[in-house]
C-alpha cells in the first residue's frame, strides 16, 4: 500500500509476556518514528530511526523496550516482560528523513492491551 | 526537554462558526510547528505546518499564526465543517526529528 502499515491492529497480552510490533513505512522514507498513545494524550516520542541506526531513542521509557530496523525499512518494537502500563496505541510514522522536511505520515496504530 | 500545552481539551462550535486552538511551547530553539488532525481509529494526519521565520501562513478554512516572543501558536478553522470534527495536535520541533505534541483538542461541528 501507499501509506505507513502497522500490525497487528490489535493485540491483547497477559503481563508477563513478549510482545511485538511491526511497522512498514512508506517506500523511500528513511526516517522511521515509534510514539506511544495512551488515552486522551498526544502521542509520546519513543525512538526515531535514520536507516538502520537508531538515531534517537531517548523517549524508551526503560530498558523492556527496543525496536529494530535492521534493512532499513520495516522495523519492530520489542517490549518485554509487559506491565498493565505499557497498554496504549502505538503510532509508529515515517518521513523522507531530511531535517526540518516536516511532514509526519502515520500509521493507525497498533493497540496494545495489558491484562 | 521541550514541553508543549494545548488548550482547550474539549470544543463545540456551531456549524460555519469559527475554532481557535492554541498552544505554547517552551523552548525557545524550536522552529518547526505543525498541526494535525486525528480522526478516531486513524493515526494522525499533517493539516498545516509553520515555521520559525513565518508568522502567519493560511490554506483555505485553516490558518496558523505564530508569535515567537510569546512562544505560543493558534490554530484558526473558519467556516467549520462537521467533518472538521476530530481531535488536533499541536506539535514543536527543533530538529525537525524529535517532535513534542500537545495533549490534543476534541473539536465538535454541530450540524
Amino acid at each position: 500500500g501507499a501509506g505507513v502499515s502497522q500490525t497487528p491492529s490489535n493485540k491483547v497480552t497477559e503481563k508477563g509476556k513478549y510482545v511485538e510490533l511491526r511497522c512498514d513505512p512508506i517506500s523511500g522514507h528513511t526516517a522511521l518514528y515509534w510514539y506511544r498513545q495512551s488515552l486522551g494524550q498526544g502521542p509520546e516520542f519513543l525512538i526515531y530511526f535514520q536507516g538502520t541506526g537508531a538515531a534517537d531513542d531517548s523517549g524508551l521509557p526503560n530498558d523492556r523496550f527496543f525496536a529494530v530496523r535492521p534493512e532499513g525499512s520495516v522495523s519492530t518494537l520489542k517490549i518485554q516482560r509487559t506491565e498493565r502500563g505499557d497498554s496504549a496505541v502505538y503510532l509508529c510514522a515515517s518521513s523522507r528523513g531530511t531535517a526540518n522536511t516536516g511532514e509526519l505520515f502515520f500509521g493507525e496504530g497498533s493497540r496494545l492491551t495489558v491484562l | 526537554g521541550e514541553n508543549v500545552e494545548q488548550h482547550p481539551s474539549t470544543l463545540s462550535v456551531q456549524e460555519g462558526d469559527s475554532a481557535v486552538i492554541k498552544c505554547t511551547y517552551s523552548d525557545s530553539a524550536s522552529n518547526y510547528f505543525p498541526w494535525y488532525k486525528q480522526e478516531l481509529g486513524k493515526g494522525p494526519q499533517l493539516i498545516i505546518d509553520i515555521r520559525s521565520n513565518v508568522g502567519e501562513k493560511k490554506d483555505q478554512r485553516i490558518a496558523v499564526t505564530l508569535n515567537k516572543t510569546a512562544k505560543h501558536f493558534s490554530l484558526h478553522i473558519t467556516e467549520t465543517q462537521p467533518e472538521d470534527s476530530a481531535v488536533y495536535f499541536c506539535a514543536a520541533s527543533i530538529t525537525g526529528n524529535q517532535f513534542y505534541f500537545g495533549t490534543g483538542t476534541s473539536l465538535t461541528v454541530i450540524p
